[in-house]
């Protein structure tokens, strides 16, 4: 049963428009979440995370938002890069060192 | 880049045969996971390491087994390859509790 879910399998934004992306949580106990970014034939990378003590944290172009009491949390990108085409993947953690994945949406920045 | 090196990049075995996959880290990192990648699926955790020695079960661990002899390098071993655990794997590593984890560019692996 899958504890992160990302309901939107891609996205297609205009450059320098907004990108938002969603994922929904189902167990309460995750504390610690993160966004990964991943182009085809590499790992994914790190872009940010937030703990459950705040419901806002922004880094450059990239915030996350989360909502405890809708288990839901959002990535926005702004503005929106052609090199941000690319998979994105939402995690969690329960403070246990492991991480659960959604299973990504794929983001398409039209020129 | 956190310095991770998964090896090999690519392999193509038969049904039965055992395979291993290293990853190898300069982090000096504590914490070091594997992952397989599906579609559909995200990436799902196979096992993980705390420690040298110290490994413990993910929530794909059948048929998978970890070693850990030094802090840094963390084998995967498919005892018996079977159809189904071709994919791609992806080692990673942390520092600890609420750390990111970074991850290395992937083995994909084909059983045929």
């Amino acid at each position: 049963d899958q504890q992160v879910k990302q309901n939107s399998p891609s996205l297609s934004v205009q450059e320098g428009r907004i990108s938002i992306l969603n994922c929904d949580y189902t167990n309460s106990m995750f504390d610690y979440f993160l966004w990964y970014k991943k182009y085809p034939a590499e790992g994914p990378t790190f872009l940010i995370s937030i703990s459950s003590i705040k419901d806002k944290n922004e880094d450059g172009r990239f915030t996350v938002f989360l909502n405890k009491s809708a288990k839901h949390l959002s990535l926005h990108i702004v503005p929106s890069q052609p090199g941000d085409s690319a998979v994105y993947f939402c995690a969690a953690s329960a403070g246990d060192y492991k991480l659960s994945f959604g299973a990504g949406t794929t983001v398409t920045v039209r020129a | 880049d956190a310095g991770i090196t998964q090896s090999p990049r690519h392999k193509v075995t038969e049904t039965g045969t055992p395979v291993t996959l290293r990853c190898h880290q300069t982090e000096n990192h504590r914490y070091m996971y594997w992952y397989r990648q599906d579609p559909g699926h995200g990436l799902r955790l196979i096992h993980y390491s705390y420690g040298v020695k110290d490994t413990d079960k993910g929530e794909v661990s059948d048929g998978y087994s970890v070693s850990r002899s030094k802090t840094e390098d963390f084998l995967l071993t498919l005892e018996s390859a079977t159809s189904s655990q071709t994919s791609v794997y992806f080692c990673a590593i942390s520092e600890g509790q609420y750390q990111p984890q970074h991850f290395g560019d992937g083995t994909r692996l084909s059983i045929l």
